[in-house]
């Protein structure tokens, strides 16, 4: 499989700040990035899907101006949660594609505790 | 629209038994389908996968076979072990490139010596 990185791995901010969630694809060209989030014992919820260059789309639900995804090149995307509060407390990760069929891969995870 | 459906946990076994963890599926065209495990404090890994009706995917002892007829993924292992323990979630893939992977709500198992 592709080697995906996340970084960091574990953030703990104050309610308020804003933080950055860095998805690296180290083996392959991801033209598309989806960004998922998991609740603690929940499955994974997709929150956007981004395509490289483009704006990102963002499922029902997910406020955009809250949650700002860059996906300026094929190697790196990045998800910034603005103004975080406790309640976006969560695990957030992000999973690389090359846009061919069943090539999904997925990174480690960013767990990301506000206070 | 497209979804999964996996039972409910947690399953808790001993040591060597059978395990079987059921997935089922709703979706248009020829879905791939897969089985995910994440290990406590770590990221999801691919454990198998099929992509076409009667395809059986199999790693580390466990198996799922694709059937189309009863739209299932069934997730079996014939005797589990201690390091098995995780959650396992069941997800698909729409026929069209560049969609996301659906997942299950995901099952915890639980297995003791």
């Amino acid at each position: 499989g592709a080697v995906v990185s996340q970084h960091p791995s574990w953030v703990i901010c104050k309610s308020g700040t804003s933080v950055k969630i860095e998805c690296r694809s180290l083996d392959f060209q991801a033209t598309t990035m989806f960004w998922y989030r998991q609740f603690p014992k929940q499955s994974l919820m997709l929150m956007a899907t981004s395509n490289e260059g483009s704006k990102a789309t963002y499922e029902q639900g997910v406020e955009k101006d809250k949650f700002l995804i860059n996906h300026a090149s094929l190697t790196l995307s990045t998800l910034t949660v603005t103004s975080a509060h406790p309640e976006d407390s969560s695990f957030y990760i992000c999973s690389p594609s090359s846009g061919k069929l069943n090539e999904q891969f997925f990174g480690p995870g960013t767990r990301l505790t506000v206070l | 629209g497209n979804s999964v459906t996996q039972m409910e946990g947690p399953v808790t076994l001993s040591e060597e038994a059978f395990l079987t963890i059921n997935c089922t599926y709703t979706a248009t065209g020829y879905p791939s389908l897969f089985w995910y495990v994440q290990y406590p404090g770590e990221g999801l890994q691919l454990l198998l996968k099929a992509t076409k009706a009667d395809d059986k995917g199999s790693n580390k002892g466990f198996e799922a076979t694709y059937r189309k007829e009863t739209t299932s993924f069934h997730l079996e292992k014939g005797s589990v072990q201690v390091s098995d323990s995780a959650v396992y979630f069941c997800a698909l893939s729409a026929s069209q490139a560049g969609t996301a992977l659906i997942f299950g709500k995901g099952t915890t198992l639980s297995v003791s010596s």
